[in-house]
């Protein structure tokens, strides 16, 4: 079974500071990845995925990250943070294959605060 | 479109008491997801749908059920609520096809206490 680890559970970074939120993974067969982000009160929207088709990932707001295989990392990158992108951030994880049916496994999320 | 709706926002039970989530989702999307937010938890899936009339247990089904009777809906129903399944529930939609990354739309949320 695949499984999300996020490294650190709380980030703070001040405006205009590079952030880094940090995902390892574990999966058996090549795998989809996928950042999400939470704002207060709201659902999950899709900031990124990676598709195999290349290894540095742009996706919304200025995000991008980095799918490293032999680290097996998914690192989620933004070379300066703005005060709208404190949010909680999960990672997320799905199998190619077609065994677990487009179930994704999700990390336990990092809190990004982002001080003035 | 609206993407995948939730109805009720919110809800306050008391123990032992049962209700249904309603999820709806307007994509023509074959699979689709219940979903329980915890902090410090990330998500934990609960049941899923791979399409109509039919369901199955994820991570944490003890306690939930639920039915896809239409394509469009999917049902979370709690028989008799414990202080336990106090959560927030998000339900989420996908297209089909295992070999396409094809990602997961999910609702606003369901704020669930259960007194």
């Amino acid at each position: 079974a695949q499984s999300v680890t996020q490294l650190g559970s709380h980030v703070s970074v001040s405006e205009g500071a590079l952030v880094l939120l940090r995902c390892n993974y574990s999966s058996s067969v090549p795998p989809y990845l996928f950042w999400y982000v939470q704002y207060p009160n709201q659902g999950l929207q899709l900031l990124l995925k990676y598709t195999s088709a290349a290894t540095l990932v742009k996706g919304i707001n200025g995000f991008e990250a980095e799918f490293k295989k032999s680290e097996t990392s998914f690192h989620l990158t933004k070379p300066s943070a703005h005060m709208s992108d404190a949010a909680e951030y999960f990672c997320a994880v799905r199998d190619a294959g077609g065994s677990t049916l487009g179930r994704l496994y999700f990390g336990r999320g990092t809190q990004l605060t982002v001080w003035p | 479109n609206a993407g995948v709706t939730q109805t009720p926002k919110f809800r306050v039970l008391k123990t032992g008491q049962s209700m249904t989530l309603l999820c709806a989702q307007d994509m023509n999307h074959e699979y689709m997801y219940w979903y329980r937010q915890d902090p410090g938890m990330g998500l934990r899936l609960i049941h899923y749908s791979v399409g109509e009339g039919t369901t199955a247990k994820g991570e944490v089904p003890d306690g939930y059920n639920v039915s896809r009777l239409k394509k469009q809906n999917f049902l979370l129903g709690l028989e008799s609520a414990a202080p336990s399944q106090t959560s927030v529930y998000f339900c989420a939609s996908s297209y089909s096809g295992t070999a396409y990354p094809n990602e997961q739309f999910f609702g606003p949320g369901t704020r669930l206490t259960v007194l």
